[in-house]
């Protein structure tokens, strides 16, 4: 079965922290996604990555830095937390389209972020 | 004006009935099309897949997509209590990154 698996469901940080959210994806996919996820917003792209040590700026990248150093893990950081980060945070993974495949992601159970 | 525009809902429909989710769009580029569904505190999930235009049939669900008009649907039959849930439409020209609409919850009850 294939597995995302992100590493903490629920978090409680204080304003300044840093923080980190981890993702491992056992199904050597080439593609790694964050997303955020706020109710009327929906889902919106923070930070992708085609590849080890590759990453691309999504849609919302501001306060956010991410790290790619193995093919199956992609993390997510936040410099300095802060209130409005609070959010629930989404990996996600999928093959390479131009591979000839469809493209799905395949996302973990989300790690719910609250900062004080 | 979002890329992708999706009715957030809540819709509330008894048991039995027939569901209509719908989304619209404005990049014609798009010709990736999907639907995820997502239980409360869990990650989407791919329900249903769609390349270009037509329709796709699975089970109670059918996708319908109409690239001339710019709009995608889902369609549920015999809606359970077990389909509550947000259903997500996501959508992708040629590269590998997908665009969601905001999500419409569906409530079916019994």
């Amino acid at each position: 079965d294939v597995k995302v698996t992100q590493s903490s469901r629920y978090l409680v940080k204080r304003t300044g922290e840093k923080v980190f959210l981890e993702c491992v994806q056992d199904m050597d996919h080439e593609n790694m996604f964050w997303y955020r996820q706020d109710p009327g917003l929906g889902l919106r792209l923070i930070y992708f990555s085609y590849d080890v040590k590759m990453k691309e700026k999504g849609d919302i990248p501001e306060g956010y830095s991410v790290s790619r150093e193995k093919k199956e893990r992609f993390s997510l950081i936040l410099e300095s937390a802060s209130t409005n980060q609070t959010s629930m945070y989404l990996c996600a993974s999928s093959l390479n389209r131009a591979s000839g495949n469809t493209g799905e992601l395949f996302f973990g159970e989300g790690s719910r972020l609250t900062v004080l | 004006q979002k890329e992708v525009e999706q009715d957030p809902g809540p819709l509330s429909v008894p048991e039995g009935a027939i569901v209509s989710l719908n989304c619209t769009y404005s990049n014609s580029a798009f010709q990736y099309f999907m639907w995820y569904r997502q239980y409360s505190r869990k990650g989407p999930e791919l329900l249903m897949y769609t390349y270009s235009s037509g329709n796709k049939e699975d089970g109670r669900f059918t996708a319908q997509v109409d690239k001339s008009s710019k709009y995608i649907s889902l369609f549920i039959r015999d809606s359970q209590p077990s389909d509550s849930a947000t259903y997500l439409c996501a959508m992708a020209d040629n590269t590998d990154k997908l665009i969601f609409g905001t999500g419409t919850r569906l409530q079916v009850f019994p």
